[in-house]
């Protein structure tokens, strides 16, 4: 059964400062990985995508790798802002076959002014 | 950008009651899918909806759960007997545009926060 982790469970750091976020999975067959962002009693908003055939993807300030034979995904957040703050998901998708996301349970990152 | 929209934001209902969440998914979507987080708790699936029909549900999607897509717009979930521990924040989500390939990004959702009491 896929199981997805992610660490740390929060994160604190000053503006500016580059930032990883780590997401791992127990089963390496996966179709694709995706991050997303949700604020406070909000939804989730999709970062990135990376399929099962790339190794990295990027969005302005973001950017997230995957290893799938080590199962590991790490976003990766350039010049962090107070804006940045919101916890952070990543979600796996097993095959083709099947649309269901397995979520980690997230990292909150509070980037301090 | 085309959004994915949820009503109501917040739900108060008593236990045993049904309840219906309404989700409009974006316009040319062709899959479906709702998920709950109960607080402090991951993200959970329970339900995907292609074609008119449930093409995968979870443990958690018993009999008490239906799914429905009455026009070109709307997907509800109902829910026919609520139970306390159904108590969560309910997101709907949709992906994949004709001619995309399954492997296309999840749209999600405000939520709709489900309180039972």
């Amino acid at each position: 059964k896929q199981e997805v982790t992610q660490i740390p469970a929060a994160l604190s750091v000053p503006e500016g400062e580059n930032l990883v976020l780590n997401c791992s999975f127990t089963d390496s067959a996966i179709y694709n990985l995706q991050w997303f962002r949700q604020d406070p009693g909000k939804g989730l908003t999709s970062l990135l995508l990376i399929q099962s055939s790339q190794r990295e993807q990027t969005s302005g300030r973001l950017n997230a790798s995957l290893d799938k034979s080590s199962g590991r995904s790490t976003l990766y957040i350039a010049a962090s802002q107070p804006g940045d703050s919101a916890t952070y998901l990543c979600a796996v998708k097993g095959s083709s076959n099947t649309g269901k996301l397995i979520f980690g349970q997230g990292t909150t990152l509070q980037v301090k002014p | 950008e085309p959004e994915v929209t949820q009503t109501p934001s917040h739900q108060v209902t008593q236990m045993g009651q049904e309840v219906i969440l309404r989700c409009v998914p974006i316009s040319n979507h062709l899959y479906f899918y709702w998920y709950r987080q109960i607080l402090g708790q991951k993200v959970e699936f329970l339900v995907s909806f292609y074609n008119n029909e449930i093409s995968e549900k979870s443990e958690i999607f018993d009999d008490q759960f239906s799914v429905e897509r009455p026009d070109g717009s709307n997907f509800t979930l109902k829910i026919r007997s609520t139970k306390l521990e159904d108590s969560a924040m309910y997101f709907c989500a949709s992906s994949a545009a004709p001619g995309q390939g399954v492997g296309q990004p999840q749209h999600f959702g405000d939520g709709t926060r489900l309180s039972i009491l």
